[in-house]
């Protein structure tokens, strides 16, 4: 099965400007994730949705950064603007859903976007 | 709250010696236990799970027991190998929820 894609690999930005970072996840993965992952630090949840509803997004930046998910399947995240500590790794991560015994599901994650904030 | 320790690294071994990357957590309830592991350049990917008191997961020559009475998830592997060398996360999985509590990981070296 092909895996998680995520767009762009790498981005780098002024402080100030604004990013997008699009993600699509394994087919008939109904729980989608984004974490922030700073250097020499272990991933912090952004946003979870399941299917196309937000289920926790209580550690995103509301101010500045935003995602959805279209239809379920795809999602993008923004920055508007961005700020010097915004360069991290964005990672994108699925998992399924069948019944309620999966919270032992696995994440399959991406390779994630590098974003420098100059 | 919820939280999850390892331990520090990088952590340096030669080709063939025993890793041991400890990991301990505090969590309500049960659990699920995860280790993930960052090659250079890439996201992270499952290594070994377990899911309940006592198991072990096993994957690959790592192995981790579940040790609820200590609240543990030690990672071992008896002869590790140079294309080992990557960043290990520990992460428990909140009982009842999809929120995984990852820890800052320890990064191993291995030395040909």
């Amino acid at each position: 099965e092909a895996g998680v894609a995520q767009s762009p690999r790498y981005k780098i930005i002024e402080k100030r400007q604004s990013v997008a970072f699009w993600c699509n996840p394994i087919s008939g993965h109904a729980t989608l994730y984004w974490y922030q992952q700073i250097l020499g630090q272990g991933p912090k949840l952004l946003i979870q949705f399941q299917n196309n509803g937000v289920v926790d997004d209580s550690q995103l930046p509301k101010d500045r950064f935003s995602a959805e998910r279209l239809k379920g399947v795809d999602s993008t995240l923004k920055i508007q603007p961005a700020k010097l500590e915004d360069s991290a790794v964005y990672l994108c991560a699925s998992s399924s859903k069948r019944d309620t015994s999966s919270y032992n599901s696995p994440l399959h994650f991406g390779n994630g976007t590098r974003l420098t904030v100059t | 709250g919820d939280s999850v320790t390892q331990m520090e690294g990088p952590v340096t071994l030669s080709e063939e010696a025993f890793l041991t990357i400890n990991c301990t957590y505090t969590a309500t309830g049960y659990p699920s236990l995860f280790w993930y592991v960052q090659y250079p350049g890439e996201g992270l990917q499952l290594l070994l799970k377990a899911t309940k008191a006592d198991d072990k997961g096993s994957n690959k020559g790592f192995e981790a027991t579940y040790r609820k009475e200590t609240t543990s998830f030690h990672l071992e592997k008896g002869s590790v190998q140079v294309s080992d060398s990557a960043v290990y996360f520990c992460a428990p999985v909140k009982s009842g929820t999809y929120k995984y509590i990852f820890g800052t990981g320890t990064r191993l070296k291995v030395l040909a």
